[in-house]
């Protein structure tokens, strides 16, 4: 089976220039999530979406950051204009619903998108 | 907020060496607690997971019990591989049940 899919898998652009990072969750997942990881923040949660909805974006760093999700197949990220301390490596995961407890269950990563902004 | 803490890597071991990393969590209500692995160049991977306090979570020969009274969910492994290196990292739960908290990650690396 087809784990979450990102692309590109690395990218490097020069400052000012438009990223757009793409992500293709595991087909029947009803959640979507976009983390940031950087060697001095750590795994920072970015954006997530529950049935193609935006429920939480509180850990967009700025208005620079959006992230869409047009079908429940399909999301991007988007930095405009990009900066260097955007610089870092791009997760996408996608979850069930766990049936337990509600909510969000097990998240399946992405191999990631590592930026690099000149 | 809601935070986890785990132990600063790298830590270096020899193979059949026993590991712990450690982890504590803020105590905010009852959360699910988790343990993901990061190998070079790839995403990150559940190993193991506990949802309620005294609960063990295994995998892998890994194990790690949740432990309300001292907040934490260390990491144990009776005898390491050189396949064991990667990347560590303690998570909770937050915000409900959706939004999953990292801590920094603990490097990993085993010599034969």
């Amino acid at each position: 089976d087809a784990g979450v899919i990102q692309s590109p898998r690395h990218e490097v652009t020069e400052m000012g220039q438009e990223v757009t990072l793409r992500c293709k969750p595991i087909s029947g997942h009803d959640y979507l999530f976009w983390y940031r990881q950087t060697m001095m923040r750590g795994l920072e949660l970015l954006i997530y979406f529950n049935n193609n909805v935006p429920i939480d974006d509180s850990g967009m760093p700025e208005d620079r950051f959006s992230a869409k999700m047009p079908n429940a197949s399909f999301s991007t990220l988007k930095i405009q204009p990009s900066e260097p301390r955007d610089s870092a490596v791009y997760f996408c995961a996608s979850s069930n619903r766990d049936r337990g407890r509600g909510g969000a269950g097990e998240l399946f990563f992405g191999e990631g998108s590592r930026l690099t902004v000149l | 907020g809601d935070s986890v803490t785990q132990m600063e890597g790298p830590v270096t071991l020899s193979e059949e060496a026993f590991l712990t990393i450690n982890c504590t969590y803020t105590a905010t209500g009852y959360p699910s607690l988790f343990w993901y692995v990061q190998y070079p160049g790839e995403g990150l991977q559940l190993l193991l997971k506990a949802t309620k306090a005294d609960d063990k979570g295994s995998n892998k020969g890994f194990e790690a019990t949740y432990r309300k009274e001292t907040t934490s969910f260390h990491l144990e492994k009776g005898s390491v591989q050189v396949s064991d290196s990667a990347v560590y990292f303690c998570a909770r739960l937050s915000g409900g049940y959706n939004k999953l908290i990292f801590g920094a990650g603990t490097r990993l690396a085993v010599h034969p």
